[in-house]
């Protein structure tokens, strides 16, 4: 399983663009990066997955370099209610069989008014 | 609202007692996973079903702990003889196995937890 780093923690204030790296050295050929957002009290919320380049959705944007070994979570304008803990996560697909995905501590996101 | 259900939310219980959680799975996930999470840190993962097969325990899983998944839907967490290092937020969470490239790469989908507190 790719190990994969991020910042434990960040602070933002509201309305600017908040942008969250993760470096996932040992990543494979076949897995993809996936980030989820979990609040207080309530499980992880799936944010956005990516395999190569740039992936936009209505929630954020996530960015990966050529080779692969980073990819950055970027929230447009953030509020007080984007304030969560963010995951970063690398696994293949799942088709060919199970492969456990491990959470790291994430990235508690602040954001101050 | 056809997400993943966990009850009960909460439950407190005395040292020593069994507790039992459900899960909900989304109806059309084939895969159901168990995961405990601990204050500060993030899910760790417990177990996982591909149907009603337990196809992977992790070490986190001791003798006290058991889960079913009886007909590959709804599933069940035990734990006997409870002790206070137990209290953690037990999380449940669902995908499909998907096809190779397909819409859903093994994205989990999660409950909202049951929250264990042992006196």
């Amino acid at each position: 399983l790719a190990k994969t780093t991020q910042p434990i923690s960040m602070d933002s204030y509201e309305g600017q663009e908040v942008n969250i790296t993760c470096s996932h050295n040992n990543i494979a050929t076949n897995d993809y990066i996936t980030w989820y957002q979990q609040f207080p009290s309530q499980g992880p919320r799936f944010i956005i997955q990516g395999y190569k380049t740039k992936v936009t959705n209505e929630v954020a944007s996530l960015f990966i370099p050529a080779d692969r070994k980073s990819s950055t979570l970027s929230l447009p304008r953030v509020s007080l209610s984007d304030t969560a803990v963010y995951y970063c996560l690398v696994g293949d697909d799942g088709s060919g069989g199970y492969q456990k995905v491990t959470f790291g501590i994430g990235t508690k996101l602040q954001v101050i008014p | 609202d056809t997400g993943v259900s966990q009850n009960p939310r909460h439950k407190i219980t005395k040292r020593g007692q069994n507790v039992t959680f459900r899960c909900d799975p989304i109806s059309e996930h084939n895969r159901l996973y168990w995961y405990r999470q601990t204050l500060g840190q993030g899910p760790e993962f417990l177990t996982y079903f591909q149907n009603e097969a337990q196809l992977e325990k992790s070490r986190l899983l001791s003798d006290r702990f058991s889960a079913e998944r009886p007909k590959g839907s709804f599933s069940t967490l035990e734990i006997q003889r409870t002790e206070q290092g137990d209290s953690a937020m037990y999380l449940c969470a669902s995908s499909s196995a998907g096809l190779a490239g397909g819409p859903t790469k093994n994205i989990q989908y999660f409950g909202a937890g049951t929250r264990l507190s042992v006196l």
